[in-house]
Formats: structure tokens, sequence, C-alpha cells
């Protein structure tokens, strides 16, 4: 199975901040890599798939880089309502998998 | 408007069984693939098992031979079957829709609780 590592497991930010997520494969998935926002209570959110296409309706401020095992989720000026669990998911191949999440909140 | 909607979760005994389902409007189910994802409590998302659109079927290791997915085309509803269920199977189950390859899981509905206790 591939597995996937996201870092930080936890980030504290303030609005207006750049911040970055990491997650990593453990072996090639091309850019078949999704970021998904999940708040309390709720399902998750798709914000980019193919790495770095945005979903419609996403805020800009939201983007995905990378390809092969290395990528990356960057929020170009933190708000408040992007306090949040994210996520990244590889689709390359069956069984899929999902990064263990980084909880961002606000210092 | 796109809407997902599970049912059918709820308190079993281990080794017991569960039938889930998920009923889709707003999008044309027949091109779709469907999955199940489940996040047990206070823990990520762990995706369980997909039904392609145009045929196959593929399961997490944790649940093969044990659930059975399938799906009614004419009444646009996703279903999974579960036998053998065991205490970590405890958590909430979501349908969620994939548009074809290279997208991901784009809608989710709002999950069903399976609860796996004596």
């Amino acid at each position: 199975d591939i597995q996937m590592t996201q870092s930080p497991s936890t980030l504290s930010a303030s609005v207006g901040d750049r911040v970055t997520i990491t997650c990593r494969a453990s072996q090639y998935i091309s850019v078949w890599l999704a970021w998904y926002e999940q708040k309390p209570g709720k399902a998750p959110n798709l914000l980019i798939y193919k790495a770095s296409t945005l979903q419609t309706g996403v805020p800009s401020r939201f983007s995905g880089s990378g390809s092969g095992t290395e990528f990356t989720l960057t929020i170009s000026g933190l708000q408040p309502d992007d306090s949040a669990t994210y996520y990244c998911h590889q689709y390359k191949t069956e069984p899929w998998t999902f990064g263990q999440g980084t909880k961002v909140d606000f210092k | 408007e796109v809407e997902l909607l599970e049912s059918g979760g709820g308190l079993v005994q281990p080794g017991g069984s569960l039938r889930l389902s998920c009923v889709v409007s707003g999008l044309p189910f027949t091109t779709y693939d469907m999955s199940w994802i489940r996040q047990a409590p206070g823990k990520g998302l762990e995706w369980v098992s997909i039904s392609a659109s145009n045929g196959p079927i593929f399961y997490a290791d944790s649940v093969r031979g044990r659930f059975t997915i399938s799906r009614d085309n004419f009444k646009s509803t996703l279903f999974l079957e579960m036998n053998g269920l065991r205490a970590e199977d405890t958590a909430l189950y979501y349908c969620a829709s994939k548009k074809g390859f290279g997208y991901a899981l784009d809608y989710w509905g709002p999950g069903t609780l399976v609860t796996v206790s004596s």
C-alpha cells in the first residue's frame, strides 16, 4: 500500500499568514493527489485535485503543487474560516490512502 | 444541487450485519464512480471501497471478504453490505462521488454512524 505522510500534524498561525502543508507519498503517484478540508462535525470538502487543480468554488488563496512523491498545499493569506483539519489523498492506486491530517488553528 | 444522503447506520453487536445506503441526486449517477470512506471517532479518514461507473470494484484490505459494495443505477443509490462486524469498524461512514478519471472525491454525504459494541 502507498503510505501518505503529512507534516506538520498541527500548525498554529495568524490571520494573513502564508501556510504550507507537506504530503509525501511512499511511492510514485504522478499527480494523482487531492487535498481536502474538514471542519468539526462536517464531511470533508475537496479543495485541490490532480495535485494543483483548484476545485470549482474554492477560494484562490488555496493552491497545490508537486508531483511524483512530494506535494504541498499552500494557503496564501490565512482567514479565520480556514481553521480546520487538512488531508491529502492519493488516488493513483487502490487501496486509496489518506494522510493522517494537519490541524490548522490560530495563535 | 447535488446531494448525497447516507442511511442505515446504527448499533450492532460484534459479528452482526448492517446495510448502508446512499441516495444521490443532482448528478448523472451512472457516469460517476462512487466510494465509501469511514472515519473512526477522533481519527482520520480511511478509504473503504469503490464502485467504478464502468464496473471495477475495489476494497481496502481491512474489509475485503466482509463488506460488499453495490449500486442501483436506476435508483441512483449506492450500498454497502457489512457482515462480520468488528469493534474496529465503528466509524462514521461517508459516501462520496468521483466524476471520473483524474478527478477526486468531489461530493460527500454527511455520513451515517456505525457503532459495533456488545
